[in-house]
């Protein structure tokens, strides 16, 4: 079975700055996929970026990058220029290529913003 | 985008009532949904694995007689509490997968439900 391991329960930046957020995972599978998602106090989740094992090239949206290292098993979160809004709660979460699997999550990093 | 509606997004009952939860895919369909338990300052837990036409698939330690769930259609998923006892009071989230997308497309989250049972 897979499982996910976020070692940073909680987690502050300054306002503008940058953070980066760690996961790691173990699996035997080759091909599976990475996502990171947000749930902010209203608890609704977000999606705020995804991967795709078998791409070498980490993805980006806007401020929000990953560095993904297959070989280590390693998924982080970088998010820049940090605003007042990213605060909330971060989980990483594994996804097999098969389909109908369900995510496997971690558990979970909150990040808090300094104004 | 896609949408996922749950229903309702917060109940208080009585102990002993049963209760339940609505999970509908208001844009598209979805033969796959699952259904997760968080508890305060805890990551999701899988439930479990709700398919359209077919018993769910329930994870190790969730008990089917107490967390009836039900895929009718291939928009509308429930989950029933019955008999409903405090140490059920939880947040409850849904998501769905559409069955159009392919498997790297992620699935598509309700907005969860707050159950407290007095």
């Amino acid at each position: 079975a897979q499982t996910v391991t976020q070692s940073q329960p909680e987690m502050s930046v300054q306002e503008a700055e940058t953070v980066t957020l760690s996961c790691t995972y173990d699996t035997s599978e080759s091909d599976y996929y990475l996502f990171w998602y947000k749930q902010p106090p209203s608890r609704q989740m977000i999606l705020v970026i995804r991967q795709e094992a078998y791409k070498q090239q980490n993805a980006t949206e806007n401020r929000f990058s990953v560095n993904f290292q297959k070989a280590a098993k390693s998924f982080s979160l970088k998010i820049s220029d940090s605003q007042l809004g990213d605060a909330a709660m971060y989980f990483c979460a594994y996804r097999s290529v098969d389909y109908g699997q369900n995510f496997v999550f971690g558990p979970g990093t909150r990040l808090s913003v300094l104004p | 985008g896609a949408v996922v509606s749950q229903h309702p997004s917060w109940v208080i009952c009585k102990s002993g009532t049963s209760v339940k939860i609505e999970c509908r895919s208001l844009d598209f369909q979805a033969t796959t949904m699952f259904w997760y338990r968080q508890f305060p300052k805890q990551s999701l837990m899988l439930m479990a694995t709700s398919n359209e036409g077919s018993k769910a698939t329930y994870e190790q330690g969730v008990e089917k007689d107490k967390f009836l769930i039900n895929h009718a259609s291939l928009t509308l998923s429930t989950l029933t509490v019955t008999s409903a006892h405090p140490e059920d009071s939880s947040f409850y989230i849904c998501s769905a997968r559409d069955r159009a997308h392919a498997p790297n497309q992620p699935q598509h989250f309700g907005d969860g439900t707050r159950l407290s049972i007095l």
